[in-house]
């Protein structure tokens, strides 16, 4: 069965920082981009980052350019973010997502990040 | 970026009743390669969001029948034959045509 399961969120003060994890299993890790996704409370959804198969692309949105890192270990069929001066705005609930072209077929549970005092 | 505007915000369905959810795009959606990537997104109450639909009208394996999509160039629509309880969530359109990919800002059906 293909999966993504997301873990490492949780808690964190204003500036702090975080690392989130996706464990990828049931396909070819190694052949897919990937994406983080992330949905703030009540709002829609919103790309944060992607990176290539081989890790050499990497793309982030404006918001999060400059703090938050991906990457990935295709050894280990994991792909990461970690992120870093976290503000209010950043509190969400975060997917890794397989992309193939033109869509993201299949998406993770999701893991949630509360910044916040 | 290219802007998705969907439509209705909020749909209230009689149980086996039909449903319509529009999507329009800022620009059309046709790619070089002559593919138009339109995908729709169901959400279920606190689940991730699932793949339904892709390149318009295209069915993921294990999506019921009743779902199906259509549309070209800028005007997209998803539609629900007979509305059972399980497609209550919030319905979600998201281009990936142009870069960066972009969503609706989604259409939330439920049960009148």
């Amino acid at each position: 069965e293909v999966q993504l399961v997301e873990s490492g969120g949780g808690l964190v003060q204003p500036g702090g920082s975080l690392r989130l994890s996706c464990a990828a299993s049931g396909f070819t890790f190694s052949s897919f981009w990937m994406y983080w996704v992330r949905q703030a409370p009540e709002k829609g959804l919103a790309w944060v980052s992607r990176i290539d198969s081989a890790g050499s692309t990497i793309n982030y949105a404006d918001s999060v350019k400059g703090r938050f890192t991906i990457s990935r270990d295709n050894a280990k069929n994991t792909l990461f973010l970690e992120m870093n001066s976290l503000t209010a705005e950043d509190s969400a609930v975060y997917y890794c997502a397989r992309a193939t072209l033109g869509t993201l077929d299949v998406w993770g549970q999701g893991t949630t990040v509360t910044v916040s005092s | 970026d290219v802007v998705m505007t969907q439509s209705p915000l909020s749909l209230p369905v009689t149980l086996g009743q039909p449903a319509s959810i529009s999507c329009r795009s800022s620009q059309s959606l046709v790619y070089s390669d002559g593919n138009t990537y339109l995908n729709w997104y169901q959400q279920r109450p606190g689940q991730s969001p699932r793949r339904l639909i892709y390149k318009v009208s295209d069915r993921d394996s294990g999506v019921p029948d009743r779902f199906g999509g259509s549309g070209s160039g800028t005007d997209f629509t998803l539609r629900i034959s007979r509305v059972e309880a399980e497609d209550v969530g919030v319905y979600y359109c998201m281009q990936g045509t142009h870069w960066p990919p972009t969503f609706g800002g989604g259409t939330k059906v439920e049960i009148k």
